[in-house]
């Protein structure tokens, strides 16, 4: 089946560290999105991507940049992590030949930051 | 931009008994509604969705209400079951911009 897959699952880092969080997608949705979640905060948007050549600014951009490598591949990096950073990461894409704007959702990256 | 507001933010119910989730959204915009639910340690999930030309839309245990005048939407899920234990969320955007706007999310327990 088509899916949205996240590597790596759980990442544990120290402050200051860059780390690369990636996405890949076999849906071919053109669409892809970063959100983090933080409980009692739902989820928040950080980057997102209508094609390769697009990349635009959520709510949450600072302090975090992202490369749409391919129109599967969408990567989440912080450049230098800081504690506040510790969340669950989530991909997400979408389609816009599907009517309706239904986002697929990436099984999540897990970041604690020391 | 939108705002969207999600109460209540834990809800606990006994097996069987109905549950309403409710949001309100601040842009007049907005005509396209998802609610997703995710269980835990899982990936959130559409379950319903609702576009602003129908007020109400059911499948099955769950419905959706939407009221433009009033600029909020609510969940029902009716004959709760262990199963529904979950976080749900609501969401608003203009379906041409397809970039979602999530309430921030209602716990809801159901109890044997």
């Amino acid at each position: 089946d088509a899916d949205v897959t996240q590597t790596p699952r759980n990442r544990i880092t120290k402050t200051g560290k860059r780390i690369m969080l990636e996405c890949s997608q076999t849906k071919g949705h053109d669409r892809m999105y970063w959100y983090r979640q933080d409980p009692g905060l739902g989820l928040r948007l950080i980057y997102y991507s209508f094609d390769v050549k697009d990349i635009n600014k959520g709510e949450i951009s600072d302090g975090y940049s992202v490369s749409r490598q391919a129109q599967a591949k969408f990567s989440l990096s912080l450049e230098s992590a800081i504690p506040n950073q510790t969340a669950l990461y989530f991909c997400a894409t979408s389609d816009p030949g599907l009517a309706l704007g239904e986002q697929f959702f990436g099984p999540g990256t897990r970041l604690t930051v020391l | 931009g939108e705002n969207v507001e999600q109460h209540p933010s834990t809800l606990s119910v006994q097996e069987g008994d109905s549950a309403v989730i409710k949001c309100t959204y601040s842009d007049s915009a907005s005509n396209y509604f998802p609610w997703y639910k995710q269980e835990l340690g899982k990936r959130p999930q559409l379950i319903i969705d609702i576009r602003s030309n129908v007020g109400e839309k059911k499948d099955q245990r769950i419905a959706v209400t939407l009221n433009k005048t009033a600029k909020h939407f609510s969940l029902h899920i009716t004959e709760t079951q262990p199963e529904d234990s979950a976080v749900y969320f609501c969401a608003a955007t203009n379906t041409g911009f397809q970039k979602l706007v999530f309430g921030t999310g209602t716990r809801l327990l159901v109890s044997p």
